[in-house]
């Protein structure tokens, strides 16, 4: 069975506090993404990645950054936390070649942030 | 160019009943067109997705229409049950930077009363 992790369900940090967000997947996916999700806005892209150590901005990258070191981990890091980055965080993985129909995106089960 | 714009934000249904979410895109070289279903305290999942040059696909009680000319799209859900509580999102998907990105929609939450 397929299978996304994050590190955490839920997370309560400080204003300018550091924070890293972990993904692990264990499909052997080339692509990695982060997403925020928030109500009336859906999903939006902040960063992926289609390999190790590669990166590529994604519709609201300003204020986070990623690491991707191993191909089955993909970390966001919020460089000083903001309140406007209090949201839910979704990591996902997909293969990277194929016809479009293999390019499912596989999510793990959020992490909700809370910046106080 | 790249939105995809998904209504209503919210539906409520009798069991039985047939909700049906609609979605509008504008970028012609959008060529896949999934659905995601999200329960509470999960991740989405893919649900049903299509192609342009279909204009139908069922799979049990969920349906995909497509009208490639009006550039929408729409999910059907017959006999709805409690169990389809949920929310859905509509996506787009193209290559864009050496990868097939997703575009979503700003998601329905459905609910179906007993």
């Amino acid at each position: 069975d397929v299978k996304v992790t994050q590190s955490s369900r839920y997370l309560v940090k400080r204003t300018g506090e550091k924070v890293f967000l972990e993904c692990v997947q264990d499909m052997d996916h080339e692509n990695m993404f982060w997403y925020r999700q928030d109500p009336g806005l859906g999903l939006r892209l902040i960063y992926f990645s289609y390999d190790v150590k590669m990166k590529e901005k994604g519709d609201i990258p300003e204020g986070y950054s990623v690491s991707r070191e191993k191909k089955e981990r993909f970390s966001l890091i919020l460089e000083s936390a903001s309140t406007n980055q209090t949201s839910m965080y979704l990591c996902a993985s997909s293969l990277l070649m194929g016809d479009p129909s293999s390019y499912e995106q596989y999510f793990g089960p959020g992490t909700r942030l809370t910046v106080t | 160019q790249q939105q995809v714009k998904q209504s209503p934000q919210s539906l409520i249904v009798q069991k039985g009943g047939i909700p049906i979410i609609n979605c509008a895109y504008e970028n012609t070289a959008f060529d896949y067109f999934p659905w995601y279903q999200q329960f509470p305290g999960k991740g989405p999942a893919l649900l049903i997705a299509i192609r342009p040059d279909v204009s139908e696909k069922k799979e049990g009680r969920f349906t995909i229409s497509f009208n490639k000319s009006a550039k929408q799209f729409s999910l059907h859900i017959m006999d709805s049950q409690p169990g389809d509580s949920a929310t859905y999102f509509c996506a787009a998907s193209m290559l864009m930077d050496s990868s097939y990105k997703l575009i979503f929609g700003s998601g329905t939450r459905l609910l179906v009363r007993p």
